[in-house]
């Protein structure tokens, strides 16, 4: 049973535009959230990580909001650009040393 | 160049032939860890170990072992591979556990099928 749900499995949107992906979980001890984004044929990186202990985190055009209450978290993207195309993965750990992800969605920025 | 690397990158072999994944990084990691990525299920974890010597099971540990006699090397045994195990495998290193800020960094990936 997956804890961390990305429940859109893909998202389109003009290049300059904001791009929002949620992610929901379901185990209340995860206390450290990701995301991750993959490009095709290559290891997913590191982009952007919130503690509990904060609802926001911004690393410049990547924000990461926290709803504790809600089990919900949210990257924001704000210009879209052609080089964000791709998965964006959302994930979770408590502490038991696991990262629990979700499926992925598939972000694509039209010109 | 700070880097996992994995080899092969991909791999084709048949039901019961015993296969190894290698896994190296260069940046004296202690964390390291083996994922599997499936349609649908993104990315699932098998195994990870916190140090050299020092290995445990993930979510998905059942067919797979693991050794760390190393601190730069964690490869990936399947004894007797089976279909249900061709998938896209991730090694993953960090300095500490996940649970840190210290996010993981990951291979290139392998694509393994199991005919």
């Amino acid at each position: 049973d997956q804890q961390v749900k990305q429940n859109s499995p893909s998202l389109s949107v003009q290049e300059g535009r904001i791009s929002i992906l949620n992610c929901d979980y379901t185990n209340s001890m995860f206390d450290y959230f990701l995301w991750y984004k993959k490009y095709p044929a290559e290891g997913p990186t590191f982009l952007i990580s919130i503690s509990s202990i904060k609802d926001k985190n911004e690393d410049g055009r990547f924000t990461v909001f926290l709803n504790k209450s809600a089990k919900h978290l949210s990257l924001h993207i704000v210009p879209s650009q052609p080089g964000d195309s791709a998965v964006y993965f959302c994930a979770a750990s408590g502490n038991d040393y696991k990262l629990s992800f979700g499926a992925g969605t598939t972000v694509t920025v039209r010109a | 160049e700070a880097q996992v690397t994995q080899n092969p990158r991909y791999l084709i072999t048949v039901t019961g032939k015993k296969l190894t994944v290698t896994c190296s990084q260069n940046m004296n990691h202690e964390y390291m860890s083996w994922y599997r990525q499936d349609p649908g299920l993104g990315l699932r974890q098998i195994y990870y170990s916190m140090n050299v010597e020092v290995t445990d099971k993930g979510d998905v540990p059942e067919g797979y072992k693991v050794s760390r006699k190393e601190k730069r090397n964690f490869p990936l045994i399947l004894e007797s591979p089976s279909p249900n195990q061709t998938s896209l495998y991730f090694c993953a290193s960090s300095l500490g556990p996940a649970l840190s800020y210290n996010e993981q960094f990951f291979g290139p990936g392998t694509r393994l099928t199991v005919l």
